[in-house]
């Protein structure tokens, strides 16, 4: 059975880093792009960026390019999503989700709380 | 602004058809397929329709997809309370080298 199981909800004060995560089983991590999505208080989705852990290509759409960086371990089949000095704007919930030729796998989400 | 344009809102009366579209270019929705997603408030989106028309198991066929040139749509017959929620459409897109989704539709049941 696919899962993709992401970390806990956080809460941060403005200029603080983070690093959330996202762990998939039942499939292999290699063969597919693992995608960000996030989804600001009372939004819709965006993309955030996708990554390929099968040769680490990683692409990120043009809103969130130098803001965020995404990564992934093989080792232990977990993507992550990350920044450096996080803003209140940063406050949403944010996806992780399995791509083929669509979002197929959903992790359950990890709200992010910025607020000083 | 989203990539993929969807109307804001859509309603209709249980029983009814209703349709939400979703627009786009010759980039995305023009060269790739498209995908519908379901979102109850709350909970994470679940697909819907994939490759423009085809439905994952366990989606009832009361839904359907289309598309032609830089549009798709998504179709929904036998309108009934539990289908209110909000729709994504999205597609890769060949110029950002990535999927984009629309703004999303927020549908009610009256």
């Amino acid at each position: 059975e696919v899962q993709l199981v992401q970390s806990a909800a956080e809460v941060k004060k403005p200029g603080e880093s983070l690093k959330i995560s996202c762990q998939a089983s039942g499939y292999s991590f290699t063969k597919y792009w693992i995608a960000w999505v996030r989804q600001m208080p009372g939004r819709g989705l965006e993309c955030v960026g996708i990554i390929y852990p099968g040769d680490s290509d990683t692409r990120y759409s043009p809103s969130f390019r130098g803001q965020v960086t995404i990564s992934a371990d093989k080792s232990s089949s977990t993507a992550f999503l990350q920044w450096t000095s996080l803003k209140a704007s940063d406050t949403a919930m944010y996806y992780c989700a399995r791509y083929g030729q669509s979002f197929d796998y959903w992790g359950q989400g990890i709200l992010v709380t910025v607020s000083s | 602004q989203s990539v993929l344009t969807q109307p804001p809102s859509a309603s209709g009366t249980p029983g009814q058809r209703v349709t939400i579209s979703c627009s786009g270019s010759s980039s995305n929705i023009g060269s790739s397929s498209v995908t519908w997603y379901q979102q109850i408030p709350g909970t994470a989106p679940k697909p819907l329709m994939y490759n423009s028309n085809e439905r994952p198991s366990g989606v009832p066929d009361r839904f359907s997809g289309s598309k032609s040139g830089t549009s798709a749509s998504l179709a929904i017959s036998g309108l009934q309370s539990e289908d209110e929620a909000d729709y994504y459409c999205a597609a890769w897109d060949d110029t950002l080298r990535g999927p984009v989704f629309g703004g999303g539709t927020k549908l009610t049941v009256l």
